[in-house]
């Protein structure tokens, strides 16, 4: 079955740039029916949406984001890819990847990577 | 604050039916579907409910979700003490060209 996993730092420093990567196993990236999304939940807090990527590399962001962000694809290693830049201590968080099916009659994350804490420190 | 609004706690006793409201607006709920999310302690959002009333495979019928015009709600009924965990709604917002995610809710199963 298809599994999402994401890897990366555990620890970024204040102002540096926040990278991780989510591989996609079990199945291809390069489906029309899916885009490729992170989402994020500070320590004890909600979910909040960071952007989407489509296989053909194009993107949407969270617009509370969008300056700082930035979303990859590399289809051939099937993994999608995340950089956030200019990280202070309210951008630590469990970071998830995940499947968004775009379907008429479904647009949802149905698919979510286990998650990975990143904590801004120095 | 997130866009969408959920009561931050719910409860309720084993066999019990609880709901969980979502409240947003026209460029949201008002104009695309809701979907559910539930979040185990510990672990990743999984989907709950998509396109306001459907179950992904394997999610029992006690869950159900309904909408109705800016708001929507989601049923747990026999409560089970495995429900107990965070409830997210979410939606597109046409209006910020993106995903918005309620703000949460904790079901106790007391």
């Amino acid at each position: 079955q298809v599994q999402l996993q994401e890897s990366g730092p555990g620890l970024v420093k204040p102002s540096e740039t926040l990278s991780l990567t989510c591989t996609v196993s079990g199945g291809s990236i390069s489906s029309s029916s899916y885009y490729w999304g992170w989402i994020r939940q500070p320590p004890g807090k909600g979910l909040e949406w960071i952007g989407n990527v489509y296989y053909s590399g194009s993107t949407t962001y969270n617009p509370s984001l969008q300056s700082r962000v930035s979303l990859s694809v590399n289809p051939s290693k099937s993994q999608f890819s995340l950089k956030l830049t200019s990280v202070t201590a309210a951008d630590t968080a469990v970071y998830f990847c995940a499947r968004r099916v775009d379907l008429r009659q479904q647009k949802a994350f149905d698919l979510w990577g286990q998650g990975t804490l990143v904590r801004v420190s120095s | 604050q997130s866009v969408m609004t959920q009561p931050p706690s719910a409860s309720g006793t084993p066999g019990q039916r609880v709901t969980i409201s979502c409240a947003g607006s026209n460029s949201n709920i008002g104009s695309n579907a809701v979907n559910w999310y539930q979040q185990l302690p510990g672990t990743a959002p999984k989907l709950l409910i998509y396109s306001e009333n459907q179950r992904p495979s394997g999610v029992p019928d006690r869950f159900s979700g309904s909408k109705s015009g800016t708001s929507a709600s989601l049923a747990i009924s026999g409560l089970q003490s495995e429900d107990e965990a965070d409830y997210y709604c979410a939606a597109w917002d046409d209006s910020l060209n993106g995903v918005v995610f309620g703000g949460g809710t904790k079901l106790t199963v007391l």
